[in-house]
């Protein structure tokens, strides 16, 4: 089955302890990207990915870096989580940059 | 900067009636326009991609319009169905990068 496999669904951390969401998809999709979900702001896209080792800021990059090692992996890192970072976490990958977007099922990041 | 707007926030309609959900966006130099379908808490679902060289998409009881020029979108739901009770989502994709602009989306309640 064609899809974004987000792992985890739900995490609970502490401030400042590092933290990583995989993102992976199977369609041998080029662009992928990260989008963060907040009553009142919508979705925001926070990273996004080209092709493989092409990576760029979205409108809301601060505290989060990102990987594109290999083409199906796109990896989110926290590497001093904030309680500002609570959110909910989608991955979007699309076969080119003017195709539609498949979505992955999210993250709900929860810092305390 | 592309603004995407969706009116109404919220609408709630017995079982059975037609109808249409808006999303308007500002800047008229788009790749395409995509609905998305959201149930609480969960990801993203695609409904319908139009292009922006087509005027519509159909999709079982869905139909998407696209008029590039007044720089609006229409989804239309016919017979609607308790099951269609989520919030839907329109995006606009801007440019080469692939961002999606996102609208507040509209929260569809059908009674049964």
């Amino acid at each position: 089955e064609a899809q974004v496999t987000q792992n985890p669904r739900y995490l609970i951390t502490v401030t400042g302890k590092k933290l990583t969401v995989t993102c992976s998809q199977n369609m041998n999709h080029e662009y992928m990207s990260w989008y963060r979900q907040d009553p009142g702001l919508g979705l925001r896209q926070i990273y996004y990915s080209m092709n493989v080792e092409v990576t760029d800021k979205g409108d809301v990059p601060e505290g989060y870096k990102v990987s594109r090692k290999e083409k199906r992996n796109f990896p989110l890192i926290l590497e001093s989580p904030s309680p500002n970072q609570t959110s909910l976490y989608f991955c979007a990958s699309s076969f080119s940059g003017n195709r539609g977007y498949t979505f992955g099922s999210g993250t709900r990041l929860t810092v305390v | 900067k592309q603004e995407v707007t969706q009116i109404p926030a919220a609408l709630s309609v017995p079982e059975g009636e037609n109808l249409v959900l808006n999303c308007s966006f500002t800047d008229s130099a788009i790749y395409n326009l995509q609905w998305f379908r959201q149930d609480p808490g969960k990801g993203l679902t695609s409904l319908l991609l139009i292009q922006s060289s087509q005027r519509e998409q159909t999709s079982g009881r869905l139909n998407a319009s696209l008029d590039k020029s007044s720089g609006r979108s229409t989804l239309y739901i016919a017979a609607s169905q308790p099951g269609d009770s989520a919030t839907y989502l329109c995006a606009v994709n801007e440019s080469n990068t692939g961002k999606l602009i996102f609208g507040q989306g509209t929260t569809l309640q059908v009674k049964p």
